[in-house]
């Protein structure tokens, strides 16, 4: 079945980096977009980015543009996300989601937590 | 960008009833790119309405979906308890960011 499957759960320092995969399968990797959005808790969605992994091309929010990079890699189908200089405020659950009629797929989500 | 507001915020409702929930985007943008979502507590959210009246695959026909423009609605026809959950509109249109609406808490009354 058509699953995305997200790296597990993060603790970091404020001022490090974090990256997140998240592994597609069960359907053809380079066909549709994929979208990373954020959620604080209990707060609603935010989009922060996307990209084409067919050809790599990415679009950010502005919020998170320079600070999140936006990568794949189309030999293993998946789909990476980068954000730099974390701060608390960045401590939420991070999803990524397939689109194709809507956003059809979402991964488990990833919980990071930046503590000191 | 355009914001979508979504009301009610909250809206208490009994099993049975019939439940409309609202969507107002900031300017007008295509229908074919408004979608529903229903989340759960510590769930991912769920596509259930594409195309602003396009059920999900699997999504329950008392789901339905419809508006234009700038107005937008979710109606669940007869609410099942397994209903009860966070509610978002998004547009994902060729305007850039998309965005999602702030989201409208269904509960139980």
């Amino acid at each position: 079945q058509v699953q995305l499957v997200q790296s597990g759960a993060e603790v970091k320092n404020p001022g490090a980096s974090v990256k997140v995969s998240c592994k597609a399968s069960g359907y053809r990797f380079i066909g549709q977009y994929i979208h990373w959005v954020r959620q604080a808790p209990g707060q609603g969605l935010e989009w922060m980015g996307r990209i084409n992994p067919n050809t790599g091309d990415t679009d950010y929010a502005q919020k998170f543009q320079g600070r999140v990079t936006l990568t794949r890699d189309t030999s293993i189908s998946t789909a990476y996300m980068e954000v730099r200089s974390l701060r608390s405020d960045d401590s939420v659950i991070y999803y990524c989601v397939r689109e194709a009629l809507g956003m059809d797929v979402w991964g488990k989500g990833t919980t990071v937590t930046v503590s000191s | 960008e355009i914001v979508l507001t979504q009301s009610p915020g909250t809206l208490s409702l009994s099993p049975g009833e019939r439940a409309t929930l609202s969507c107002r985007a900031s300017q007008s943008f295509s229908s074919s790119y408004l979608a529903w979502y229903q989340q759960k507590p510590g769930q991912a959210p769920r596509l259930l309405i594409y195309a602003a009246s396009s059920r999900a695959t699997g999504i329950p026909d008392r789901f339905s979906g419809s508006g234009a423009g700038t107005d937008f609605t979710l109606t669940i026809s007869r609410l099942e308890p397994e209903d009860f959950a966070v509610y978002y509109c998004q547009q994902y249109s060729g305007s850039l960011p998309y965005t999602f609406g702030q989201g409208t808490k269904l509960e139980i009354k």
